[in-house]
């Protein structure tokens, strides 16, 4: 069966320091990968999404990036947080435009 | 972007009653999903429906779509203490590969 994990759970940075979230996938092949981040009772907002290795559509211009170096691992990154950052990250992926999508159990960030 | 945006933000009912929510959104699609959410968790999909579907049901769960007014409806029927959650509308536009994008979410709290 297909699993995803995400990691770390919580995680407290100062401001200024680097960012590397992981989000990996099992059971299935060429997935397409997505990370949101969600404000405190807010909805999701689009990050990032991957349609395969290496290819990486941005879809809102902020301070982090991302990365998908193997076919079921995606990494969101900064080089230097800002208090902006904070929230819950979240991975998902989904295995084509008419299937559901799976999310990980989340990342959240706080940046003080 | 945030393509959907669910209505109401928020709901209150006792347990027994229907709870509906409804989801606009502002481009063709290809289908459109909805989740839920714990708090502070992932999300989990419940229903998918797809552009050329008019009605899908699942347990205590009927959507709807009208993709003439770009809208969708989520029934809960006789809920439950234990729907208490945040639910939100994701569609996947036409034409946009396999983007995956939410709406807000409405947050509904069921009462004993």
């Amino acid at each position: 069966s297909q699993t995803i994990h995400q990691w770390p759970a919580t995680l407290v940075q100062p401001v200024g320091s680097p960012l590397s979230l992981e989000c990996t996938v099992e059971g299935t092949s060429n997935p397409n990968l997505y990370w949101y981040r969600q404000a405190a009772g807010r909805g999701l907002q689009l990050l990032f999404y991957s349609v395969g290795i290496g290819q990486i559509s941005s879809e809102v211009p902020q301070n982090l990036s991302a990365s998908r170096p193997q076919d079921r691992q995606f990494i969101l990154s900064s080089k230097k947080l800002l208090l902006s950052d904070s929230g819950f990250y979240l991975c998902a992926w989904m295995g084509s435009m008419n299937t559901e999508a799976f999310f990980g159990q989340g990342t959240r960030l706080t940046v003080v | 972007s945030q393509q959907g945006e669910e209505d109401p933000q928020a709901l209150s009912i006792q347990e027994g009653e229907n709870a509906t929510m409804n989801c606009s959104y502002k481009t063709s699609i290809n289908n459109l999903q909805w989740y839920r959410q714990n708090s502070g968790r992932g999300l989990v999909h419940l229903i998918l429906i797809r552009s050329n579907e008019r009605e899908k049901h699942s347990g205590r769960l009927r959507v709807t779509l009208d993709t003439s007014k770009k809208s969708s409806s989520l029934l809960i029927t006789a809920s439950r203490a234990a729907d208490t959650a945040s639910y939100f509308c994701a569609t996947v536009p036409y034409n946009a590969g396999n983007m995956l994008t939410f709406g807000g979410g409405t947050r509904l709290m069921v009462k004993p």
